[in-house]
């Protein structure tokens, strides 16, 4: 059982370069959402979806795109990446909400992004 | 969203009780979480509380609901050098998380 697996680890782009960021889990989840992580800023909801052909915006959409063709995927696109986007990038996924079972939502081990 | 507050940072001796408090904005979150972060990590869920609760025990963490004044709270007991990392405090939007900014606690020996 993977859980919820984030690639790469690592990445540098250069401003104006584009860039999908995976995220797969294995726990046939229905929730799914991403996030980024700033110095002092807490984790911010980029865009989430609750289910297969379901995405929504959350605080911080601007500049990313996502899709989920899958139920087991959800990944996160950079149109055009921008220096302001150089952050630690976390995908979760949860069941939903009020199954039993309901054990929060797991996160990924994250994607560090530098923008230059 | 609207802010989930916690205090930025907490010191305790080793075998100290730690408190980590938390405010939350929306009244309808069906679950409460505190999540731990380690350094370059990622994060790690402690324990939840789901909304109709008021206190709940794992182990060494005690996690206190005041619904009234929307407030929670993580109690460790017994801390250790290991437990130094930094908490969220997390509220259900009915679909993701709104976190805190996070306590960073330090654990002295």
């Amino acid at each position: 059982n993977a859980g919820v697996t984030q690639t790469p680890k690592f990445q540098v782009l250069k401003t104006g370069q584009s860039m999908t960021l995976q995220c797969a889990q294995d726990m046939n989840h229905e929730y799914m959402s991403w996030y980024r992580q700033d110095p002092g800023m807490g984790l911010r909801l980029i865009h989430y979806s609750v289910g297969a052909g379901i995405t929504d915006q959350g605080e911080v959409p601007n500049g990313y795109n996502v899709s989920r063709s899958t139920t087991e995927d959800f990944p996160l696109r950079l149109l055009s990446a921008a220096p302001s986007q150089t952050s630690v990038y976390f995908c979760a996924s949860s069941p939903t909400p009020g199954d039993r079972g309901h054990y929060g939502y797991t996160f990924g081990s994250g994607t560090r992004l530098t923008v230059v | 969203g609207e802010d989930v507050e916690q205090s930025l940072f907490l010191s305790v001796r080793e075998g100290d009780s730690s408190v980590i408090n938390c405010t939350y904005t929306d009244s309808s979150s069906t679950y409460l979480y505190w999540y731990k972060q380690e350094p370059g990590a990622g994060l790690q869920l402690l324990t939840y509380i789901f909304s109709n609760m008021d206190m709940k025990q794992d182990q060494r963490l005690t996690v206190l609901l005041n619904k009234k004044d929307k407030h929670l709270s993580l109690r460790i007991a017994d801390t250790q050098t290991g437990d130094s990392a930094i908490y969220f405090c997390a509220e259900s939007t009915g679909y993701a998380l709104n976190f805190g900014k996070g306590t960073s606690l330090l654990v002295t020996p």
